[in-house]
């Protein structure tokens, strides 16, 4: 059974430092892009960027780029989303997602990790 | 990018069916025939329903269908059931590498 398991809920603060996880089960993990997504409360769903578990090599949305960094440990199965320097704008539920074919559509999902952030 | 556009809301009674815009431009949806749409539950993650703008995965029910025309991509729930009411979000390539989603509808069955 494929699965992607998200790391739990996080409450922070402004400027400081998160790494959030996703891991990939049930599958060749390598095979298979990790897309994350952003839904803020009461809103849409946002695309952040993708990252090709082979090689590291990753897509940003421009809205995201320089604001978090994707990675991957293949050793782990795991794929990683992380901000240097938080801003309460960041509250929101994160959500990773496997690309079926090149990384698109998104055929699993994690449940979703919670980060808020508040002073 | 900006978001593809979506009604905020359609309703329908039990039995009915419903059709759900995504509008984007020559450069997304009227570039690439990869139309996705999810369904979400609230607090719940998104499930693929339709995929390749028409295509359903394994066990998605045939209620679900989408089509595209120009610039416009629609999901079609027929035979509206009450486990239908949820959110429902297109997806598609906004460029040939990054993704845009759209802002997303509620479906309520009254």
């Amino acid at each position: 059974e494929v699965q992607l398991v998200q790391s739990g809920t996080e409450v922070t603060k402004p400027g400081e430092s998160l790494r959030i996880s996703c891991q990939g089960s049930g599958y060749n993990f390598p095979t298979y892009w990790i897309s994350w997504v952003r839904q803020r409360p009461g809103k849409g769903l946002e695309w952040m960027g993708r990252i090709d578990p082979a090689d590291s090599y990753t897509n940003y949305s421009p809205s995201f780029q320089g604001r978090v960094t994707l990675s991957v440990d293949k050793s782990r199965n795991t794929a990683f989303l992380q901000w240097s320097d938080l801003k309460t704008s960041d509250t929101a539920l994160y959500f990773c997602a496997r690309g079926l074919y090149d990384g698109y559509p998104f055929d699993y999902w994690g449940q979703g990790t919670l980060i808020t952030v508040s002073s | 990018q900006s978001a593809l556009t979506q009604p905020a809301s359609v309703s329908g009674s039990p039995g009915q069916s419903i059709t759900i815009s995504c509008t984007g431009n020559i450069s997304d949806i009227g570039n690439y025939d990869i139309v996705s749409w999810y369904q979400q539950y609230p607090g719940k993650a998104p499930k693929l329903i339709i995929y390749e703008i028409n295509k359903r995965p394994s066990g998605v029910s045939d209620r679900f269908s989408g089509s595209k025309s120009g610039n416009t991509a629609s999901l079609t729930i027929s035979g509206l059931q009450a486990e239908d009411e949820a959110d429902y979000s297109c997806c598609t390539y906004g460029t040939s590498t990054t993704l845009l989603f759209g802002g997303g509808t509620k479906v309520t069955v009254v």
